[in-house]
């Protein structure tokens, strides 16, 4: 069993729509959560960062963290063409010890 | 906010010889950087992580003798690829743990080798 698990996708939505992207992971030492944003051939972008259950919002975007389910999301609201990309989970322990999703290519359609 | 910087963007070589590509943290100082390489489509690998001042960690898999790392400063790490080949021909990434959580990222770089 994968230490991460993100449905690749791919996911098309029309502009303005609401997109839930998702992880779920099986180790519950994992502390900290993070989303990142990888348009092509571009580094990843860290987009929200957290460490506790409940929700965190930034903007347009929301980051949502489960801990008793093991479950991530990330919500984007009043998508815009600009937001497709790939966007990668990625869950820590916290001694440095990085897990990645598989990432999830979206694309809003104009 | 924590910047990565990383050079070069973009590199063409021919097979057998040696390509570094440099990261640097712009405004911190990171003790720990992490190399990663990214295949078409698919999730970031990590490669090893690099420790100022001493011996890089490499992963399972991962030839320490084809993929050299450095870490001589606070602030620079590089990558030197040894005897290029074809498949090595990937998308090499660095990141740092930057500031406030998280970790920041170089823009990456693309290596082919012809």
């Amino acid at each position: 069993q994968k230490e991460v698990e993100q449905d690749p996708g791919p996911l098309s939505v029309p502009e303005g729509a609401i997109v839930s992207l998702n992880c779920t992971y099986s180790n519950s030492a994992f502390q900290y959560f993070m989303w990142y944003r990888q348009y092509s051939r571009k580094g990843p972008e860290l987009l929200m960062y957290t460490y506790s259950s409940g929700n965190k919002e930034d903007g347009r975007f929301t980051a949502q963290v489960d801990k008793s389910s093991k479950y991530i999301s990330l919500f984007i609201r009043d998508s815009q063409p600009s937001d497709s990309a790939t966007y990668l989970c990625a869950i820590e322990t916290g001694a440095n010890n990085l897990f990645f999703g598989t990432g999830t290519r979206l694309t809003v359609i104009p | 906010g924590a910047v990565v910087s990383q050079h070069p963007s973009r590199v063409i070589c021919k097979s057998g010889t040696s390509v570094k590509i440099e990261c640097r943290s712009l405004d911190f100082q990171a003790t720990t950087m992490f190399w990663y390489r990214q295949f078409p489509k698919k999730s970031l690998m990590l490669m090893a992580t690099s420790n100022e001042g001493s011996k890089a960690t490499y992963e399972q898999g991962v030839e320490k003798d084809k993929f050299l790392i450095n870490h001589a400063s606070l602030t620079l790490s590089t990558l030197t690829v040894t005897s290029a080949h074809p498949e090595d021909s990937s998308f090499y990434i660095c990141s740092a743990n930057g500031q406030g959580g998280g970790y920041t990222f170089g823009s990456g770089t693309r290596l082919t080798v012809v």
